[in-house]
């Protein structure tokens, strides 16, 4: 069955960098877009961007182009997000999440989350 | 970029009943861009129907969606004690793909 598994939880200071790591298992890694989501306390999920697997293309939303980026290993079948220049707004449970179909926005399948707690 | 506004924030229902939540968009969204997600505590979101009217695997034809342009509706009949999650809508008509603030559906 389908399954993301996400590395543990992450404490990081103000001005930090963070790298979180999504395994995918159960599926042909290269044939669906992995989207990253996160959640902050209180607040609306968040639509960070996303990877193609199969050639790398990445689309980033606006709010996190310039401090976000997304990378991929194929041969472990495994995506990372590295956010940087983290401050306490940041605080958030992460996910990451596989498209319904190749290139769709919607997503069928999520991680089970990696919170980060950026303080000082 | 498109924001979505959900109401009512909380909605509290007993079981059987009909629950109707709403999803409205700052700017026209075509109904097959439009999907709605289920969130109990301490889980990832679930995703329940996309691209017009589309159940995702698993989900039973209690829940069904309705709207177009800027208004649509999440149906739950039949409310059971396990529907009482928030409910989260999102649109995929225009990058970033946003989601609406949720509304949290009790059963008495």
């Amino acid at each position: 069955q389908v399954q993301l598994v996400q590395s543990r939880a992450e404490v990081k200071r103000p001005g930090a960098s963070v790298k979180v790591s999504c395994k995918a298992t159960g599926y042909t890694f290269t044939s669906y877009a992995l989207h990253w989501v996160r959640q902050a306390p209180g607040q609306r999920l968040e639509w960070m961007g996303w990877i193609l697997p199969i050639n790398g293309n990445t689309e980033y939303s606006q709010k996190f182009h310039d401090r976000v980026t997304f990378g991929m290993d194929t041969s472990a079948n495994t995506a990372y997000m590295e956010l940087s220049s983290l401050g306490s707004e940041d605080t958030a449970i992460y996910f990451c999440a596989r498209s319904v179909f190749y290139l769709s926005a919607f997503v069928s399948y999520w991680g089970q989350g990696t919170q980060v707690t950026v303080s000082s | 970029e498109i924001v979505l506004t959900q109401s009512p924030g909380t909605l509290s229902l007993s079981p059987g009943e009909r629950a109707t939540l709403s999803c409205r968009a700052s700017q026209t969204v075509s109904d097959s861009y439009l999907a709605w997600y289920q969130q109990k505590p301490g889980q990832a979101p679930r995703l329940l129907i996309f691209g017009a009217s589309t159940r995702a695997t698993g989900i039973p034809d209690r829940f069904s969606d309705s709207g177009s342009g800027t208004d649509f509706t999440l149906t739950i009949s039949r409310l059971e004690p396990e529907d009482a999650a928030v409910y989260f809508c999102q649109q995929s008509e225009n990058s970033p793909y946003t989601f609406g603030q949720g509304t949290k559906l009790e059963i008495k």
